[in-house]
């Protein structure tokens, strides 16, 4: 059981590129998160998805975009990389309600993005 | 919106001593309140929460917390510090309505356990 692994762990863009982070859960949760966490900031929720093929905006979503194919997979976009991005991004994932709006979340380690 | 703050970046004990990490929210509604920790180079790590019931709440390695609703706070406690209980920690809120099911988190405070 590996729970939330987020693939790669560490990347530099140049401004203006592209790229996809990668999250896996294997413990069948419904909810899954993206946040970005900045010093000083704590963690602010980019976007979350409630199930499969379902994807909502959180608190600061400009610039990135979401996709949740498969229940196991949530995947973070940045279509153009800026240096405001540079940040360490992080996934979680939570049971389904009734219980899992009550739930706490599960993070995976982290990805380290600096855009250049 | 819901928001919550952590008063104090920095927190410094003595090993052994008991510790407090502060913490107080702003809701609406009724608040579901956690707390989480994270070590160096790792991802948040769930210690304890509280949805509804007793104000003080226990949790994991000893934590725990107290949920004090005429002060809205949920300050995090323990009785006896250890080194490694060095790391930094955030207070999380979560309120629930149309829309809103996500958790906002307090900028952290560091802790640190001294020998």
């Amino acid at each position: 059981n590996a729970g939330v692994t987020q693939t790669p762990k560490f990347r530099v863009l140049k401004t203006g590129q592209s790229m996809t982070l990668l999250c896996a859960q294997d413990m069948n949760h419904e909810y899954m998160y993206w946040y970005r966490q900045d010093p000083g900031m704590g963690l602010r929720l980019i976007h979350y998805s409630v199930g499969e093929g379902t994807t909502a905006k959180g608190e600061v979503p400009d610039g990135y975009n979401v996709s949740r194919l498969k229940k196991q997979n949530f995947l973070l976009g940045l279509e153009s990389a800026a240096p405001s991005q540079t940040s360490v991004y992080f996934c979680a994932s939570s049971y389904s309600p009734p219980a899992g709006l009550y739930n706490e979340q599960f993070f995976g380690p982290g990805t380290r993005l600096t855009v250049l | 919106a819901q928001s919550v703050a952590q008063p104090e970046d920095q927190v410094n004990v003595a090993e052994g001593n008991p510790l407090t990490v502060k913490c107080t929210y702003s809701v609406s509604g009724n608040p579901y309140l956690f707390w989480y920790v994270q070590y160096p180079n790792r991802g948040l790590q769930f210690l304890l929460k509280y949805i509804t019931g007793d104000n003080l709440v226990k949790g994991s390695y000893g934590f725990e917390a107290e949920f004090n609703k005429s002060q809205t706070s949920f300050h995090l406690k323990k009785p006896s510090a250890l080194v490694s209980d060095s790391a930094l920690y955030f207070c999380a809120v979560r309120e629930l309505g149309y829309n809103n099911n996500d958790m906002r988190f307090g900028a952290g405070t560091r802790l640190t356990v001294k020998p």
